[in-house]
């Protein structure tokens, strides 16, 4: 099985701040990552899928990148509606999701 | 416009059986997979299994001797069954429309505690 270690577990940052949110695979899963957002009390949104590719109606802060087994989520410029737990998804054999990270506003 | 939405007990007994439905609307269940993902405080999200738009079947190991999945393609419902319950099957589950890699849109989730 493919083992998805996400950090940090938790983050806070600055109105206006770019952060980023690491994900990394046991082994090589070419680029089948998706990324997603969860607000409390809500299912996951997607945001990025296939590594890179913004998801439809996603702000363009958001970006995603890697290759191989390290992939990173960037938010280019934090936001208020930005809080809220980011999880990473591999799709290369079957599926498994990061541990997640907690984004707050400092 | 697709949507999705989970149905089932908020409360099930330990070592009994936990039946949810997912019914779909705005696409059809012949042409997409069909997964179920559950949200626990203990593992976080888990994958559990799929259904594919034939209609056969393939669950996560950790799932697989007490986890059923099948649908209903003419009231575009997805089923869960999951039987031997423990306390620390509590969580959210979650129906969601397959794209391969990744899944796009999820139900509304249903929360179930297991306790007696």
């Amino acid at each position: 099985d493919i083992q998805m270690t996400q950090s940090p577990a938790s983050l806070s940052a600055s109105l206006g701040e770019t952060i980023s949110i690491e994900c990394r695979a046991s082994e090589d899963i070419y680029s089948n990552l998706a990324w997603y957002q969860q607000k409390s009390g809500k299912s996951p949104q997607l945001l990025i899928y296939a590594a890179n590719r913004l998801q439809d109606g996603v702000p363009s802060r958001f970006s995603g990148s890697g290759s191989g087994t390290q992939y990173s989520l960037k938010i280019s410029g934090m936001q208020p509606e930005d809080e809220g737990d980011y999880f990473c998804l591999q799709g290369s054999k079957l599926w498994t999701f990061g541990g997640g990270t907690k984004l707050e506003l400092k | 416009q697709v949507q999705l939405k989970e149905t089932g007990p908020g409360l099930v007994q330990p070592t009994q059986t936990l039946s949810i439905t997912c019914t779909v609307s705005g696409f059809s269940l012949t042409s997409y997979y069909m997964q179920w993902v559950r949200q626990t405080p203990g593992k976080g999200l888990e994958w559990m299994g799929f259904i594919r738009s034939g209609g056969s079947t393939e669950y996560n190991s950790e799932f697989k001797s007490r986890l059923s999945i099948s649908r209903d393609t003419s009231k575009n419902q997805v089923f869960l069954k999951m039987n031997s319950l423990k306390t620390e099957d509590t969580g959210v589950y979650y129906c969601a429309r397959d794209m391969g890699a990744y899944f796009d849109y999820w139900g509304q989730g249903v929360m179930v505690t297991v306790s007696s």
